[in-house]
Protein backbone atom coordinates (compact mmCIF):
# COMPACT_ATOMS: atom_id res chain seq x y z
CA UNK A 1 0.00 0.00 0.00
CA UNK A 2 1.08 3.54 -0.74
CA UNK A 3 2.43 5.39 2.16
CA UNK A 4 4.01 7.93 3.52
CA UNK A 5 5.11 8.38 7.30
CA UNK A 6 6.83 11.49 8.32
CA UNK A 7 8.68 12.53 11.61
CA UNK A 8 8.73 13.79 14.26
CA UNK A 9 5.10 14.61 14.54
CA UNK A 10 5.70 18.08 16.28
CA UNK A 11 8.95 20.14 17.03
CA UNK A 12 9.32 23.06 18.88
CA UNK A 13 12.56 25.17 18.05
CA UNK A 14 14.06 28.49 19.34
CA UNK A 15 13.64 31.27 16.53
CA UNK A 16 17.57 31.40 15.10
CA UNK A 17 18.07 27.50 14.81
CA UNK A 18 18.02 24.91 12.39
CA UNK A 19 16.12 21.77 12.00
CA UNK A 20 15.49 18.51 10.28
CA UNK A 21 12.15 17.16 9.24
CA UNK A 22 12.54 13.07 7.83
CA UNK A 23 10.03 11.46 5.70
CA UNK A 24 9.73 7.64 4.67
CA UNK A 25 7.80 6.41 1.17
CA UNK A 26 6.36 3.51 0.42
CA UNK A 27 4.77 4.46 -2.83
CA UNK A 28 5.68 2.60 -6.37
CA UNK A 29 6.18 3.20 -9.20
CA UNK A 30 7.77 6.68 -7.60
CA UNK A 31 7.40 10.00 -9.61
CA UNK A 32 8.43 12.93 -7.84
CA UNK A 33 8.66 13.99 -4.17
CA UNK A 34 6.86 17.41 -2.93
CA UNK A 35 7.42 19.16 0.71
CA UNK A 36 4.40 21.82 1.20
CA UNK A 37 4.03 24.08 4.28
CA UNK A 38 0.30 24.27 5.25
CA UNK A 39 -0.78 27.49 7.79
CA UNK A 40 -3.43 26.77 10.33
CA UNK A 41 -6.72 26.52 8.28
CA UNK A 42 -4.88 27.38 4.44
CA UNK A 43 -3.75 25.19 1.46
CA UNK A 44 -0.64 23.51 1.08
CA UNK A 45 1.97 25.44 -0.35
CA UNK A 46 4.79 23.98 -2.38
CA UNK A 47 8.24 24.59 -0.87
CA UNK A 48 10.19 22.23 -3.36
CA UNK A 49 9.67 19.07 -6.30
CA UNK A 50 12.23 16.41 -6.41
CA UNK A 51 11.95 14.11 -9.43
CA UNK A 52 14.21 10.32 -8.99
CA UNK A 53 17.33 11.57 -10.22
CA UNK A 54 17.74 14.71 -8.15
CA UNK A 55 18.70 14.10 -4.26
CA UNK A 56 18.75 17.97 -3.33
CA UNK A 57 17.05 20.90 -3.79
CA UNK A 58 16.89 24.25 -1.79
CA UNK A 59 14.27 26.82 -1.85
CA UNK A 60 15.70 29.98 -0.09
CA UNK A 61 16.12 28.73 3.69
CA UNK A 62 14.15 25.39 3.06
CA UNK A 63 16.63 22.20 1.38
CA UNK A 64 15.05 19.13 0.35
CA UNK A 65 17.05 15.83 0.32
CA UNK A 66 15.99 12.68 -1.13
CA UNK A 67 17.44 9.20 -1.32
CA UNK A 68 15.47 7.09 -3.75
CA UNK A 69 17.02 3.80 -2.96
CA UNK A 70 16.21 4.03 0.79
CA UNK A 71 12.97 6.43 -0.03
CA UNK A 72 14.34 8.84 2.62
CA UNK A 73 13.73 12.11 2.28
CA UNK A 74 14.69 14.99 4.39
CA UNK A 75 13.53 19.16 4.86
CA UNK A 76 16.40 21.32 6.45
CA UNK A 77 15.11 24.57 7.67
CA UNK A 78 18.03 27.01 8.09
CA UNK A 79 18.54 30.05 10.36
CA UNK A 80 14.17 29.39 11.46
CA UNK A 81 12.07 31.88 11.84
CA UNK A 82 8.72 32.93 13.88
CA UNK A 83 7.10 33.02 10.13
CA UNK A 84 8.11 29.19 9.76
CA UNK A 85 5.49 28.19 12.50
CA UNK A 86 3.13 25.78 10.35
CA UNK A 87 2.75 22.38 9.52
CA UNK A 88 4.98 20.56 6.83
CA UNK A 89 4.13 17.86 4.62
CA UNK A 90 5.58 15.31 2.45
CA UNK A 91 3.80 14.00 -0.18
CA UNK A 92 4.81 12.04 -3.18
CA UNK A 93 3.25 11.23 -6.36
CA UNK A 94 3.63 7.91 -7.76
CA UNK A 95 4.15 7.42 -11.89
CA UNK A 96 1.11 7.63 -13.92
CA UNK A 97 -1.23 9.39 -11.96
CA UNK A 98 -2.55 12.65 -12.79
CA UNK A 99 -3.10 14.44 -8.88
CA UNK A 100 -3.67 11.25 -6.93
CA UNK A 101 -0.80 12.64 -4.20
CA UNK A 102 0.33 10.38 -1.23
CA UNK A 103 0.10 12.50 1.52
CA UNK A 104 1.87 12.36 4.91
CA UNK A 105 0.46 13.71 8.08
CA UNK A 106 3.37 16.17 8.19
CA UNK A 107 4.80 17.57 11.10
CA UNK A 108 4.04 20.33 13.32
CA UNK A 109 6.86 23.00 13.23
CA UNK A 110 6.19 25.73 16.28
CA UNK A 111 8.78 28.66 16.31
CA UNK A 112 9.58 30.02 19.43
CA UNK A 113 10.93 33.62 20.13
CA UNK B 1 0.63 36.31 -8.63
CA UNK B 2 -2.29 33.78 -10.02
CA UNK B 3 -3.97 31.94 -7.19
CA UNK B 4 -6.69 29.58 -6.93
CA UNK B 5 -9.74 31.07 -5.24
CA UNK B 6 -12.88 28.97 -3.33
CA UNK B 7 -15.89 29.91 -2.02
CA UNK B 8 -17.70 30.08 0.04
CA UNK B 9 -14.44 30.01 2.90
CA UNK B 10 -17.09 28.60 5.67
CA UNK B 11 -20.10 26.19 5.00
CA UNK B 12 -22.27 25.06 7.68
CA UNK B 13 -25.44 22.85 6.53
CA UNK B 14 -27.70 20.12 7.83
CA UNK B 15 -26.94 16.05 7.28
CA UNK B 16 -28.97 15.21 3.76
CA UNK B 17 -28.93 18.27 2.79
CA UNK B 18 -26.96 19.47 -0.74
CA UNK B 19 -23.70 21.45 -1.16
CA UNK B 20 -21.77 23.13 -3.73
CA UNK B 21 -18.19 24.15 -3.63
CA UNK B 22 -16.83 26.46 -5.46
CA UNK B 23 -13.46 27.04 -7.05
CA UNK B 24 -11.70 29.79 -9.72
CA UNK B 25 -8.67 27.78 -10.50
CA UNK B 26 -5.50 29.11 -12.08
CA UNK B 27 -6.79 30.98 -15.52
CA UNK B 28 -4.10 28.84 -18.11
CA UNK B 29 -4.26 25.72 -16.15
CA UNK B 30 -6.09 22.93 -17.77
CA UNK B 31 -5.74 19.78 -14.78
CA UNK B 32 -8.06 20.68 -11.84
CA UNK B 33 -8.25 18.80 -8.40
CA UNK B 34 -10.08 18.46 -5.34
CA UNK B 35 -8.66 17.14 -2.12
CA UNK B 36 -10.41 17.22 1.55
CA UNK B 37 -8.44 17.02 4.89
CA UNK B 38 -10.72 15.86 8.11
CA UNK B 39 -9.68 17.92 11.10
CA UNK B 40 -6.35 16.55 12.35
CA UNK B 41 -5.67 13.89 9.64
CA UNK B 42 -3.63 13.83 6.42
CA UNK B 43 -4.92 15.53 3.22
CA UNK B 44 -6.70 12.95 1.37
CA UNK B 45 -6.99 13.09 -3.28
CA UNK B 46 -10.57 12.99 -4.23
CA UNK B 47 -10.81 13.63 -8.04
CA UNK B 48 -8.93 14.63 -10.82
CA UNK B 49 -10.42 16.76 -14.24
CA UNK B 50 -8.85 17.05 -17.36
CA UNK B 51 -11.01 17.78 -20.47
CA UNK B 52 -14.07 17.73 -19.04
CA UNK B 53 -14.07 14.91 -17.75
CA UNK B 54 -12.79 12.61 -14.42
CA UNK B 55 -9.25 11.75 -15.44
CA UNK B 56 -8.70 9.91 -11.94
CA UNK B 57 -10.47 9.14 -8.42
CA UNK B 58 -10.61 7.75 -5.06
CA UNK B 59 -12.62 5.17 -3.30
CA UNK B 60 -14.11 7.74 -1.37
CA UNK B 61 -15.31 10.04 -4.25
CA UNK B 62 -18.53 8.00 -4.18
CA UNK B 63 -21.87 8.03 -6.52
CA UNK B 64 -22.77 10.98 -3.74
CA UNK B 65 -20.20 13.51 -4.79
CA UNK B 66 -19.68 14.72 -8.35
CA UNK B 67 -17.49 17.83 -10.38
CA UNK B 68 -18.50 19.94 -13.19
CA UNK B 69 -16.74 23.05 -14.98
CA UNK B 70 -20.06 25.09 -15.36
CA UNK B 71 -18.28 27.68 -17.45
CA UNK B 72 -14.55 28.32 -18.66
CA UNK B 73 -13.63 29.56 -14.76
CA UNK B 74 -15.04 27.90 -12.20
CA UNK B 75 -14.81 24.12 -10.87
CA UNK B 76 -17.50 23.19 -8.56
CA UNK B 77 -17.78 19.69 -6.18
CA UNK B 78 -21.23 18.61 -5.24
CA UNK B 79 -21.54 16.26 -2.39
CA UNK B 80 -25.57 15.31 -2.90
CA UNK B 81 -26.56 14.19 0.49
CA UNK B 82 -24.59 14.84 2.83
CA UNK B 83 -23.10 13.22 6.18
CA UNK B 84 -22.06 14.26 9.31
CA UNK B 85 -18.48 12.43 7.55
CA UNK B 86 -18.11 15.05 5.31
CA UNK B 87 -17.28 17.47 7.99
CA UNK B 88 -13.53 18.34 6.88
CA UNK B 89 -11.53 21.43 5.06
CA UNK B 90 -11.84 20.76 1.15
CA UNK B 91 -9.39 22.08 -1.06
CA UNK B 92 -9.55 22.58 -4.67
CA UNK B 93 -6.18 22.78 -6.64
CA UNK B 94 -5.52 23.05 -10.54
CA UNK B 95 -2.17 22.55 -12.85
CA UNK B 96 0.01 19.75 -14.10
CA UNK B 97 2.14 17.70 -12.29
CA UNK B 98 2.26 20.95 -9.98
CA UNK B 99 -0.40 21.27 -7.90
CA UNK B 100 -1.66 24.84 -6.81
CA UNK B 101 -4.13 24.76 -3.59
CA UNK B 102 -6.75 27.23 -3.51
CA UNK B 103 -7.72 28.01 0.49
CA UNK B 104 -9.79 25.59 1.18
CA UNK B 105 -13.85 25.72 2.40
CA UNK B 106 -14.21 24.74 5.63
CA UNK B 107 -17.48 22.53 5.39
CA UNK B 108 -19.76 21.58 8.52
CA UNK B 109 -22.55 19.19 8.59
CA UNK B 110 -24.75 18.67 11.71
Amino acid sequence: KNQVEQSPQSLIILEGKNCTLQCNYTVSPFSNLRWYKQDTGRGPVSLTIMTFSENTKSNGRYTATLDADTKQSSLHITASQLSDSASYICVVSAWGSQGNLIFGKGTKLSVKP
Amino acid sequence: EPEVTQTPSHQVTQMGQEVILRCVPISNHLYFYWYRQILGQKVEFLVSFYNNEISEKSEIFDDQFSVERPDGSNFTLKIRSTKLEDSAMYFCASGQDHEYFGPGTRLLVL
